[in-house]
């Protein structure tokens, strides 16, 4: 158990729809990570928040959006669901904000129908 | 819960035998990197992270190389055993703000008894 925690962690939808992913880290840690590992992709960074405030970008769609709140729990939120959003969703947390490893959580499985 | 349906490299060893997995990464200006196992079902593990003014570091059972000069990384495990089979992928932090890890591939560890 790597302390990072999911939820849900299956999660089935429509297309059009939005959902609201939701990631606590590890007791301490303050930066978190959003991942999405889809069967063609592999894993793809999306965005990282350290300490309530944007730190890195990657290949985040602008349907999806994301936010670390005060207590430092994190939430993804995918708009207007596409077929192809069908995806192990994961957050990782970890202490500092750089050149460390990150902690997965067991990941959310979205699909979309 | 399986990790990629891509088509991985799949590596084949005997129980009782050193693995060698390998990488290649993209960027020159990469100056961290880390190792991760993934099991089916669960969020990728941590296994050793190396930094780039390092060519070697040691972990229980694990060994990573690095080569700046051609761009290689390699994970070598000693004396696998069946718990080892799982999805392996390298990551790369490129140097900028954050830690905005780019996965590899991934490769297929399989142990035979």
């Amino acid at each position: 158990d790597s302390g990072v925690t999911q939820t849900p962690k299956h999660l089935i939808t429509a297309t059009g729809q939005r959902v609201t992913l939701r990631c606590s880290p590890r007791s301490g840690d303050l930066s978190v990570y959003w991942y999405q590992q889809s069967l063609d992709q592999g894993l793809q960074f999306l965005i990282q928040y350290y300490n309530g405030e944007e730190r890195a970008k990657g290949n985040i769609l602008e349907r999806f959006s994301a936010q670390q709140f005060p207590d430092l729990h994190s939430e993804l939120n995918l708009s207007s669901l596409e077929l192809g959003d069908s995806a192990l969703y994961f957050c990782a947390s970890s202490v500092v904000a750089e050149n460390t490893e990150a902690f997965f959580g067991q990941g959310t499985r979205l699909t979309v129908v | 819960g399986e990790s990629v349906g891509l088509h991985l490299p799949t590596l084949s060893v005997q129980e009782g035998d050193n693995s060698i997995i390998n990488c290649a990464y993209s960027n020159s200006a990469s100056d961290y990197f880390i190792w991760y196992k993934q099991e089916s079902g669960k969020g990728p593990q941590f296994i050793i992270d190396i930094r780039s003014n390092m060519d070697k570091r040691q972990g229980q059972r694990v060994t990573v190389l690095l080569n700046k000069t051609v761009k290689h990384l390699s994970l070598q495990i000693a004396a696998t055993q069946p718990g080892d089979s799982a999805v392996y992928f390298c990551a790369e932090n490129m140097g900028a703000a954050g830690n905005k890890l780019t996965f590899g591939g991934g490769t297929r560890v399989l142990v035979k008894p």
